[in-house]
């Protein structure tokens, strides 16, 4: 079993909705989390790591992390087309001095006009 | 600012070939490192630096090499290509400790023969 599971999609949604991306995952020593987005052809870029349980927002963007469940999730408010990308779920936890990030396979996204 | 700067963009190569891959970054960032992608699966680390003369290998690090002699440059030596290395090469660069990829190249992408 993975790490960490993620969704491949694609997830299709109209301009506008509200979009939730999810991931599960089974090591409780993960301590840091982040999001990323990636453009077709292009590298991943951050959007957003927390290390707490709870919310995080920034902008458009919330990313909530709820330990408990071993859950992660990113919501996108006001969707737009320009938000299509595949996003990636990654996870760290320290190791011997190690810091070792494990990602999710990524969900592709589309929002449709 | 060019951020991270990975060339070639695109390489053939026929098996038992050896080739580097460059990475270069403009931000004075400590932390650099390197992560193949394979379709169906995420992104996996091969080696990182946490600063010039120190390597560190990753999650997947056979058949490759790397050197920081500079602050700016992290390359990454396929020794004897394999088909099994057919991918998407990134490197990231970050300023922050604890593992977290700030920004990532294009990619290389490079198919063995």
């Amino acid at each position: 079993q993975k790490e960490v599971e993620q969704d491949p999609g694609p997830l299709s949604v109209p301009e506008g909705a509200i979009v939730s991306l999810n991931c599960t995952y089974s090591n409780s020593a993960f301590q840091y989390f982040m999001w990323y987005r990636q453009y077709s052809r292009k590298g991943p870029e951050l959007l957003m790591y927390t290390y707490s349980s709870g919310n995080k927002e920034d902008g458009r963007f919330t990313a909530q992390v709820d330990k408990s469940s071993k859950y992660i999730s990113l919501f996108i408010r006001d969707s737009q087309p320009s938000d299509s990308a595949t996003y990636l779920c990654a996870m760290i936890f320290p190791s011997g001095g190690s810091y070792i990030p494990t990602f999710g396979r990524g969900t592709s996204l589309i929002v449709h006009p | 600012n060019a951020g991270v700067t990975q060339t070639p963009k695109f390489q053939v190569l026929k098996t038992g070939q050896s080739m580097t891959l460059q990475c270069a970054q403009d931000m004075n960032h400590e932390y650099m490192s390197w992560y193949r992608q394979d379709p169906g699966m995420g992104l996996r680390l091969i080696h990182y630096s946490v600063g010039a003369g120190i390597t560190d290998q990753g999650e997947v690090p056979n058949g490759y090499n790397v050197s920081r002699s500079t602050t700016e440059d992290f390359p990454l030596r396929l020794l004897s290509a394999a088909p099994s290395q057919t991918s998407v090469y990134f490197c990231a660069s970050s300023s922050q400790g604890g593992g977290k990829p700030q920004h990532f190249g294009d990619g290389t992408r490079l198919s063995i023969l």
